[in-house]
């Protein structure tokens, strides 16, 4: 079975500065997709950006970045220019085609002003 | 385009009782997921559909929870009888298609309290 870890419960940023979120995954899969999800106070799930694991080229979304290292399975979000809506849980996700979406522990982020 | 909506927002039931969770997918979206999140945790998934049939329910607790999506569209999420540690919000998702990888849409939850 899959698992995904993300090992930071907590973390907090400045506004305008940069912060990365950890995470890694466990799968014996080759091809499959990673995700993070943000979930602010108002509980909806919104996808942030997705990997896919057979391009080497990490995904870009705005101010979110990933370093998506295959081979030590790990899938990192940066935020840039951290805003005060970026305040949320963050989860990162996994699935491969015909497989469960299977999610971390989450991760809270505070910006702070 | 509407999004995944889900009723009711907010339940309080004592335990032993039943409650029932309603949920409508994106129109054309075959799969359909619920998810379990208790304070502080990642959701957990409880069943997966792929149109009216049954991809996984492998972490479904099915002494007490069960679930039906008989047309294919909407879905429906029992708990009979509930207990304390139910307590949790529930989470309905969809996407396109269970063997296409494609990102899932997420309804706002229904938070349930069991007292």
């Amino acid at each position: 079975a899959q698992t995904v870890t993300q090992s930071q419960p907590e973390m907090s940023v400045q506004e305008a500065e940069t912060v990365t979120l950890s995470c890694t995954y466990d799968t014996s899969e080759s091809n499959y997709y990673l995700f993070w999800y943000k979930q602010p106070p108002s509980r909806q799930m919104i996808l942030v950006i997705r990997q896919e694991a057979y391009k080497q080229q990490n995904a870009t979304e705005n101010r979110f970045s990933v370093n998506f290292q295959k081979a030590a399975k790990s899938f990192s979000l940066k935020i840039s220019d951290s805003q005060l809506g970026d305040t949320a849980m963050y989860f990162c996700a996994y699935n491969n085609a015909g497989n469960m979406l299977t999610f971390g522990g989450g991760t809270r982020l505070m910006v702070k002003p | 385009e509407a999004g995944v909506a889900q009723s009711p927002r907010y339940k309080i039931i004592e335990k032993r009782q039943s409650v029932a969770f309603w949920c409508n997918p994106i129109s054309g979206h075959a799969t359909l997921y619920w998810y379990q999140q208790i304070l502080g945790q990642g959701p957990k998934l409880l069943i997966q559909f792929q149109n009216n049939g049954v991809v996984d329910d492998s972490q479904l607790p099915k002494d007490r929870f069960s679930a039906e999506r008989l047309k294919g569209v909407d879905s429906t999420l029992k708990i009979q009888p509930a207990k304390l540690e139910d307590s949790a919000v529930y989470l309905c998702a969809s996407s396109i298609d269970t063997y296409r990888n494609t990102e899932a849409f997420f309804g706002q939850g229904t938070r349930l309290t069991v007292v």
